[in-house]
């Protein structure tokens, strides 16, 4: 079946930083999604990618969406202390399919 | 705008128990799924409906897990009888339709059986 691979699988940087992280796959998805995950909260969506190529941006928060369209990244620029959680990608096959593959997931820590 | 909402938020039962789970989609959604999160096997999709109706529910675990959908603002996930394996985060999530992917997830509740 479908499986994303995310990378990598935790971070520890210190504040001011900037962040990357990917994810990759072994199909093509026809969209990408970028979650972050607060302890005890659930996945909430960041940004969203329908295009090859695309490059998007939410704030600090850039991700774009791979040429092949088998990955996806997204970069912070700047970390400040509320960043830290559980980042993940998710991709859709296409629009019928309706279900998400989600990556393992990015635990971000950020040392003051 | 309300979110999902999602109720209890945690819940602590013995096993062989019954536990209900509940869902309030975002007014408007017509698309409702139910996740499971645990460490080994992070998220996993269990069932989504489309206006009410099951559409696939190839990631029910098995017979004693069962969800229902009487009406667009309401769902249940049951677990019946329940086990110590059960114990993970159960999400909910909705979008709509013109939104390709982009679901939006409830709080979670946090399922501990013993």
């Amino acid at each position: 079946g479908q499986q994303l691979n995310q990378s990598p699988q935790s971070m520890f940087i210190q504040e001011g930083e900037d962040v990357s992280m990917n994810c990759t796959s072994s199909s093509i998805f026809n969209t990408w999604l970028w979650y972050k995950q607060d302890p005890g909260e659930g996945p909430v969506l960041l940004i969203a990618l329908y295009k090859a190529g695309e490059l998007t941006s939410n704030g600090r928060l850039t991700a774009q969406f791979g040429t092949t369209r088998k990955d996806s990244f997204l970069n912070i620029s700047a970390s400040i202390p509320s960043d830290v959680g559980i980042y993940f990608c998710a991709g859709q096959w296409n629009q019928g399919a309706q279900k998400l593959v989600f990556g393992q997931g990015t635990r971000l820590t950020i040392n003051p | 705008d309300a979110g999902v909402i999602q109720s209890p938020r945690h819940e602590v039962t013995e096993m062989g128990q019954e536990v209900t789970l509940r869902c309030k989609p975002i007014s408007g959604h017509d698309y409702l799924f139910w996740y499971r999160q645990t460490m080994m096997r992070g998220l996993e999709l269990l069932i989504y409906f489309n206006n009410n109706v099951p559409i696939d529910d190839s990631g029910m675990p098995e017979d004693r897990f069962s969800a229902k959908m009487p009406n667009a603002s309401f769902s249940t996930l049951k677990i019946q009888p329940s086990e110590p394996r059960d114990s993970a985060v159960y999400f909910c999530a909705s979008r709509t339709t013109g939104a390709w992917g982009e679901q939006y997830f409830g709080p979670g509740t946090r399922l501990t059986v013993t």
